[in-house]
Parts: structure tokens; C-alpha cells; sequence
């Protein structure tokens, strides 16, 4: 099975280091989004990628954010300097250019 | 702002009974609506959409209806089965094209057998 891939599946850090999240999307798959999910909520946007270009920010992606997807294969979703309330999960899909999107099982970073 | 809202948290129905999820949006530049199903430590699932153009869409045990004039779709499910217990988004977009959904806060479905 082929699905979309989310490394790792857990992070815990302490406030104020940096980390670094992997999606691998279904291959082939033009597009790829990232959302995060707080607890009673659903996801909400974050970014988007078309192939290697990001088309879209969300004004919750604030300058501590930056999402890459090099040559438009996998995507990393970098946090500097984390925050308590950056604790949540984060969710990666992708879809081919229409809006079904397919959803990998999240990243929980919990921030101490 | 929450332009997608599913104002009921919880849902509780008796297995082989019908359940109904609603939701309602405010955006009226909305014109692609989605359901998802999540299950505990894994990712949304889609489980069926349904475009402005169209009042019904069915698949299997799944209907999805929308009331463009009242900006508000259902979603049922029928007959209900214990497998179907999970949380349950609606999600909206402008165009079956572009690219961010947006997500209402989810129903958490319970079907007892």
C-alpha cells in the first residue's frame, strides 16, 4: 500500500528547539497540503504545494513555519523556536488536481 | 471565523437504524462539499462529495444532501453499523479544483449494537 507517509508519528521537544516533519505523498500525486488538528477542532489549512511550488499560506503559518517540497516528491514542515501552543497534530495529503484528498496519520508534537 | 460548523458534537444511534450528520456553512462561494471519517490514531478517510449542482449524492450506505438555499448538508447513514462508529468532517472548498478544505469541528458518531 502505497498511502500517504508521516515521520515520525510522535515528537515531544521542549519549547524553544526546533523541529522537523516528513510527508511522502501517494506518488504521483500533484498536490500535497499540510493542516494541523487541535483537540475538539478539525483540521485547519496550513499550505499548500503544487509539484514544487507552494501556492498557498495560511495566515496561521506564522514566520516560525516553512514547509519545502523539493523536485515536488516529499514535503518537510519545519517549526523554529516551538511554542506550547504549537502542540497539536499535524496532518499531510496529497491529491492528484482534483479535491479528494487522501490523509496520512498525522504527526502529534507535543511541546513541553 | 468558523465558515463550516457541525454544531452537534455527538451523535448516539442504535446499529441498523438511520444516522444523520448535519452541517452548516456560511460561505456562500462554496460550491464542493466533502465527508471524512477518522478513526482514533489514523488519518481522515474521504468518504463521499457532493457538488452545488446536485442536491443528492449517493454511494452504498451513504447520502450525502445539500440545501443550498439554507447552506446546509446532511449526511446519512443507513442502516447504521458498529464499524461505523468514528468522527465524522464535513469540509467545504470554492471549485472541485482548488486547493485548502475547510473543516467544520466534527460529530463523533457512536452506533451501539
Amino acid at each position: 500500500d502505497t498511502g500517504v507517509s508521516q515521520n515520525p508519528r510522535h515528537k515531544i521537544t521542549k519549547r524553544g528547539q526546533n523541529v522537523t516533519f516528513r510527508c511522502d505523498p501517494i506518488s504521483e500525486h500533484n498536490r500535497l497540503y499540510w493542516y494541523r488538528q487541535t483537540l475538539g477542532q478539525g483540521p485547519e489549512f496550513l499550505t499548500y504545494f503544487q509539484n514544487e511550488a507552494q501556492l498557498e499560506k495560511s495566515r496561521l503559518l506564522s514566520d516560525r513555519f516553512s514547509a519545502e517540497r523539493p523536485k515536488g516528491s516529499f514535503s518537510t514542515l519545519e517549526i523554529q523556536r516551538t511554542e506550547q501552543g504549537d502542540s497539536a497534530m499535524y496532518l499531510c495529503a496529497s491529491s492528484p488536481l482534483k479535491n479528494i484528498q487522501y490523509f496520512g496519520a498525522g504527526t502529534r508534537l507535543s511541546v513541553l | 471565523d468558523q465558515q463550516v460548523k457541525q454544531n452537534s458534537p455527538s451523535l448516539s444511534v442504535q446499529e441498523g437504524r438511520i444516522s444523520i450528520l448535519n452541517c452548516d456553512y456560511t460561505n456562500s462561494m462554496f460550491d464542493y462539499f466533502l465527508w471524512y471519517k477518522k478513526y482514533p490514531a489514523e488519518g481522515p478517510t474521504f468518504l463521499i462529495s457532493i457538488s452545488s449542482i446536485k442536491d443528492k449524492n449517493e454511494d452504498g450506505r451513504f447520502t450525502v444532501f445539500l440545501n443550498k438555499s439554507a447552506k446546509h448538508l446532511s449526511l446519512h447513514i443507513v442502516p447504521s453499523q458498529p464499524g461505523d462508529s468514528a468522527v465524522y468532517f464535513c469540509a467545504a472548498s470554492v471549485g472541485s479544483n482548488t486547493g485548502k478544505l475547510i473543516f467544520g469541528q466534527g460529530t463523533t458518531l457512536q452506533v451501539k449494537p
